[in-house]
């Protein structure tokens, strides 16, 4: 099955600088790759996803890169604000077992960002 | 509010007793899947299911743990029996229906419970 790697497993910036969470995932077969951001006893909130057949997407301050020949992806976050804290997720699709189309998530462990005001 | 509903949000069952966990999905949406969060960690696949069908559910333990998804009204994720180790935050997210091979739908979380074994 897939398994993702994700690193750091803490980050501590300063309020306006950049922050970037990295990724690797096993399964080449995997062709989505969404990230979540994650407060402290609240629902996981996707922020921003990627598919494979782009290398890059940006949305406002955020943006993440894919390379699939390496089979890893990363999250840029740009003039981090104090709002920005919070655990962030990558994740991998599998495909799901009888069915294509729909698929489960292989999450990796996160990252707990902290933004120093 | 059309999002993801999950009910009831905190669930305290001592041990050897059932927990039942709802799911409503997103309006629209018809696949279900079921993750387990234990503190300070991720997410875990269990379980993921089309309206009256289980899609996969590679990612639940054998014993104790079933879910359904049946044509009206929630998803349901059983606990039968539980111990103290079924003690963990669980989210249920939805996606859309239908699409051809290949075609990829974002999945959207719910608030989750929280399940204490005492």
């Amino acid at each position: 099955g897939e398994n993702v790697e994700q690193h750091p497993s803490t980050l501590s910036v300063q309020e306006g600088d950049s922050a970037v969470i990295k990724c690797t995932y096993s399964d080449s077969a995997s062709n989505y790759f969404p990230w979540y951001k994650q407060e402290l006893g609240k629902r996981p909130q996707l922020i921003i996803d990627i598919r494979s057949n782009v290398g890059e997407k940006k949305d406002q301050r955020i943006a993440v890169t894919l390379n699939k020949t390496a089979k890893h992806f990363s999250l840029h976050i740009t003039e981090t604000q104090p709002e920005d804290s919070a655990v962030y997720f990558c994740a991998a699709s599998n495909k799901a077992k009888g069915d294509t189309g729909r698929r489960a998530l292989t999450f990796g462990s996160g990252t707990r960002l902290q933004v120093q005001p | 509010n059309a999002g993801v509903m999950q009910n009831p949000r905190h669930l305290v069952r001592r041990r050897g007793q059932e927990a039942r966990l709802r799911c409503s999905p997103m309006k629209g949406h018809s696949h279900v899947y079921w993750y387990r969060q234990l503190p300070e960690e991720g997410l875990k696949f269990m379980v993921y299911l089309q309206k009256e069908n289980i899609i996969d559910e590679s990612g639940m333990p054998k014993e104790r743990f079933s879910a359904e998804f049946p044509k009206e009204g929630p998803s349901i994720l059983r606990i039968q029996q539980v111990v103290r180790g079924d003690s963990a935050a669980y989210f249920c997210a939805s996606s859309l229906m239908g699409g051809t091979q290949g075609t990829i739908y974002e999945q959207y979380f719910g608030p989750g419970t929280r399940l204490t074994v005492t």
